[in-house]
């Protein structure tokens, strides 16, 4: 049971915004929510992760609704590199890690 | 800072036999994870040790164990290997039990092919 839903598959033009968005309508209050992402032929790393607030590093941004029970990772300059699965996974201490298929970005050139 | 690393890349083996699949954690950390990646979907828990021991396991069965060695290592042994084990193996390792703050770091996989 992945707890989140996500669409299968999105496409984005390179140099574009993309946001991918992830729905969690079941959250508890202290569940955070992670995205990680997993380029072709490599395992999956971490991209970023958030609780309430809005979240910014150097790979993405991660918006939370206010009720929290979707949010949206949003890259803010697409490259053919940022091509791969994303996943975002409600997770909290305690609790073993659970992936969903994920959605899969394509980016065209 | 070495990443995590896992040996071997690639593995072929017969129904019934044994594998044992190698991950070499990050200095430091000392909680490892082991997934199971089946073609086309997420990766699944398998279970965690935390200081060399298991301190967590998804629903798999016991022919799935592990071990957690003081030098960052950790093996994945799987006892009489079936067709549906096929799959690509990660291992995650992070520098404390996998909280709601940590990030795991994972290593490339090892592919298992079991004919």
């Amino acid at each position: 049971d992945a707890k989140t839903t996500q669409p299968n598959s999105m496409e984005s033009n390179e140099e574009e915004p993309v946001h991918l968005p992830c729905n969690h309508s079941t959250i508890s209050g202290t569940d955070y929510i992670h995205w990680y992402r997993q380029l072709p032929s490599q395992g999956p790393e971490y991209v970023i992760h958030g609780l309430t607030s809005n979240v910014n590093n150097r790979m993405a941004s991660l918006a939370i609704a206010e009720d929290r029970k979707s949010s949206t990772l949003i890259l803010h300059r697409a490259t053919l590199r940022d091509a791969a699965v994303y996943y975002c996974i409600r997770f909290n201490y305690g609790q073993n890690f659970v992936f969903g298929p994920g959605t899969r970005l394509s980016v065209l050139p | 800072e070495t990443g995590v690393t896992q040996s071997p890349t690639h593995l072929i083996k017969t129904r019934g036999q044994q594998v044992t699949l190698r991950c070499s954690s990050q200095s430091g950390h000392n909680t490892v994870s082991w997934y199971q990646q089946a073609l086309g979907q997420g990766p699944q828990f398998i279970f965690q040790h935390y200081t060399e021991d298991e301190n967590r396991r998804g629903n798999w069965p016991p022919r799935f164990s592990g071990l957690q060695f003081p030098n960052y290592s950790s093996e994945l042994n799987v006892n009489a290997l079936e067709l549906d084990d096929s799959a690509l193996y990660l291992c995650a390792s992070s520098p404390w039990r996998v909280s709601s703050y940590n990030e795991q770091f994972f290593g490339p996989g090892t592919r298992l092919t079991v004919l």
